[in-house]
């Protein structure tokens, strides 16, 4: 077990939804990162947030967006869901934005219908 | 554009096998190269990770090779067990950077 907790586990919405994930960070850490992962496919970085602000983001569109915070904690927020968004969504927290702390949660498991 | 080409695709071994997967990376700033095991519906857990600083780290019955001026990595499970069924992942990155390049994924079935 990582410490990294993902909810919900399991998610089925519509398209042009709206949906909130939610990650809780290993404790001590302070940056967490999202990834997309679509069935039989490697993760895809989404974005990663560090002290409460976004510290990069990977080639997805601004109806992807997120928060981070104080406690660390994050969400990741997708607007107009769309059928192509149906993957499942991993976070991990790390320390001071190193990778080579970071630590993978469960996920959330969406479906698009 | 992959930042990190893995292969094969699948792979099928008898228990007690030596299955060995193989990644290659062009971004020769890559500083970090983990390997992570995941189970359907779960999220992928770090099994073992290198610096390109040493070309072979071993724990347990996992294995990195890499071979820094071929730009090349590998992961090989000493004794192969049925409970090693599962999807494996190469991935780089910077270390002070903020993302994982991820391979495509390589399916492992071992055999009773």
């Amino acid at each position: 077990e990582t410490g990294v907790t993902q909810s919900p586990t399991h998610l089925i919405k519509t398209r042009g939804q709206q949906v909130t994930l939610r990650c809780s960070s290993q404790s001590g850490h302070n940056t967490v990162s999202w990834y997309q992962q679509a069935l039989g496919q490697g993760p895809q970085f989404i974005f990663q947030y560090y002290r409460e602000e976004e510290n990069g983001r990977g080639n997805f569109p601004p109806r992807f967006s997120g928060l981070q915070f104080p406690n660390y904690s994050s969400e990741l927020n997708v607007n107009a869901l769309e059928l192509d968004d149906s993957a499942l969504y991993l976070c991990a927290s790390g320390r001071g934005g190193s990778t080579d702390t970071q630590y993978f949660g469960p996920g959330t498991r969406l479906t698009v219908l | 554009q992959q930042q990190v080409k893995q292969s094969p695709q699948s792979l099928i071994v008898q228990k007690g096998g030596i299955p060995i997967i193989n990644c290659a990376y062009e971004n020769t700033a890559f500083d970090y190269f983990p390997w992570y095991q995941q189970f359907p519906g779960k999220g992928p857990a770090l099994l073992i990770a290198i610096r390109p600083d040493v070309s072979e780290k071993k724990e347990g019955r996992f294995t990195i090779s890499f071979n820094k001026s071929a730009k090349q990595f590998s992961l090989h499970i000493m004794d192969s067990q049925p409970g090693d069924s599962a999807t494996y992942f190469c991935a780089a990155s910077i270390v002070t950077g903020n993302q994982f390049y991820f391979g495509t994924g390589t399916s492992l079935t071992v055999i009773p």
